[in-house]
């Protein structure tokens, strides 16, 4: 079986400073691991994807996530927030031989002035 | 189309009434998926197509829920005899999956399903 935890319901942070959501996964065989972001009354949008290689993956909007296997992360990172980042963020995973996608319960972000 | 498209955007039934939510997915992608969605959490695995069959319904939570893709293209999900705990967002997103499993899925906007 596979599965993602985010482990914060919410990250707040000012404009202008970093930002990190965090993810943690647990998979059978490699991952495939993904972030999709959901504004109100919106669909899910694909941020970002890792696959293979560079462990540090570069996506839309400045969003980079840092695949890490020992500790089975896949943090989302940002180097300067905007308060347009505000939305609900998820994290999710393909492992092994499933096709399906497994979602976390996802991160809401909020960027204040 | 451009992308994903689901419609209704917005069902309101009676509890016991029998709905049909309709996905059209991005021409061309093979793989095609259903989630559903309830207030505050991640989007939950119903089933997956690949072409016109359903390669893993493993999500469906009971009988009453089925879904078709008779022509490897549009979907519908069907579910007979409502509930009130059946309100969610239902999802759909569809993917390339050919091109292996790194690959993406892309998502519609959802139809809002309220059961009353």
């Amino acid at each position: 079986a596979q599965s993602v935890a985010q482990p914060e319901d919410q990250v707040n942070v000012a404009e202008g400073n970093p930002l990190t959501v965090k993810c943690t996964y647990s998979v059978s065989g490699n991952p495939y691991l993904f972030w999709y972001v959901q504004y109100p009354n919106r669909g899910l949008q694909f941020l970002l994807k890792y696959i293979t290689g560079d462990n540090l993956v570069k996506g839309s909007y400045g969003f980079e996530a840092e695949f890490n296997k020992s500790q089975t992360s896949f943090h989302l990172k940002k180097p300067s927030a905007l308060v347009s980042d505000s939305a609900l963020y998820f994290c999710a995973v393909r492992g092994g031989t499933a096709s399906k996608l497994t979602f976390g319960t996802g991160t809401r972000l909020q960027v204040t002035l | 189309g451009a992308g994903v498209s689901q419609t209704p955007s917005n069902k309101v039934t009676e509890k016991g009434k029998y709905v049909e939510l309709r996905c059209d997915p991005i021409s061309g992608h093979t793989a095609l998926y259903w989630y559903r969605q309830s207030l505050g959490q991640g989007p939950e695995f119903l089933i997956y197509f690949q072409g016109t069959g359903a390669a893993d319904d493993s999500g469906l939570p009971n009988d009453r829920f089925f879904a078709v893709r008779p022509e490897g293209s549009v979907s519908t999900l069907k579910i007979q005899r409502t509930e009130r705990g059946d309100s969610a967002v239902y999802l759909c997103a569809s993917s390339l999956l050919r091109q292996g499993r790194g690959t993406e899925a892309f998502f519609g906007q959802g139809t809002r399903l309220t059961v009353v």
